[in-house]
């Protein structure tokens, strides 16, 4: 089978650091994704690990290790509007075939005055 | 915004119903992405197409069945409704051969079955 493990619920406070893990098992991989989804509303990509190590996008960074079938999404200085669900996610398919995803359950981060 | 349109945001039907769900993706993008998110639920993927034509399948139920017209919008069509198909109903669209592989989501269709 196919699953992606996250922590379900993260609490932090603004200015500090949190990382979100994920722990996958698929069939096919071809890259772990991010996305940010905040209150139902329509997920948004945040970044994308093909190869292991770290990917560095303003406040957000990315890390993987193919070898321990393993992520982490880390957020910096955090701010209240961080608040939100974030799913890692594994590419299960690659260029002209499909770019479908597997999401994990989804982390839900909780950032506190 | 995404540029992914969905129609209807919000429908409210009864047990036995059958609804259909609406998603012009992006334009350009060839490849449209049909998900189901249950409540405190992650995304499940439920099929993909592809220039009109299937190309990935995930857990579909029989009674749920999809198709992408010739102008690349899609519909999600859902029959003999249960309580438990009531959730957010995304649909998100790809461009073909992005190295991120990102999928650009709609705002997703919310159906309650009572």
């Amino acid at each position: 089978g196919q699953s992606l493990e996250q922590p379900s619920e993260v609490t932090a406070v603004e200015g500090a650091i949190v990382q979100i893990n994920c722990t996958y098992q698929t069939s096919g991989f071809y890259g772990l994704s991010w996305y940010q989804q905040h209150d139902g509303g329509a997920p948004t990509f945040l970044s994308y690990n093909a190869l292991d190590g770290l990917e560095e996008t303003g406040r957000f960074s990315s890390f993987l290790s193919r070898s321990d079938s393993y992520g982490y999404l880390l957020l910096q200085e955090l701010q209240m509007k961080d608040s939100a669900s974030y799913f890692c996610a594994v590419r299960d398919g690659y260029g002209g075939a499909t770019n479908k995803l597997i999401f994990g359950t989804g982390t839900l981060l909780a950032v506190q005055p | 915004d995404s540029g992914v349109t969905q129609t209807p945001k919000h429908l409210i039907t009864a047990t036995g119903q059958r609804v259909t769900l609406r998603c012009s993706p992006r334009s350009g993008d060839l490849s449209v992405y049909w998900y189901q998110q249950s409540l405190d639920q992650g995304l499940q993927f439920l099929i993909q197409y592809y220039n009109g034509e299937e190309r990935a399948k995930g857990n579909i139920l029989e009674r749920f069945s999809a198709q992408q017209f010739p102008d690349l919008h899609s519909e999600l069509n859902l029959s003999s409704l249960e309580l438990g198909d009531s959730a957010l109903y995304f649909c998100a669209s790809s461009e073909q051969g992005a190295p991120t592989g990102e999928l650009f989501f709609g705002e997703g269709s919310r159906l309650t079955v009572l």
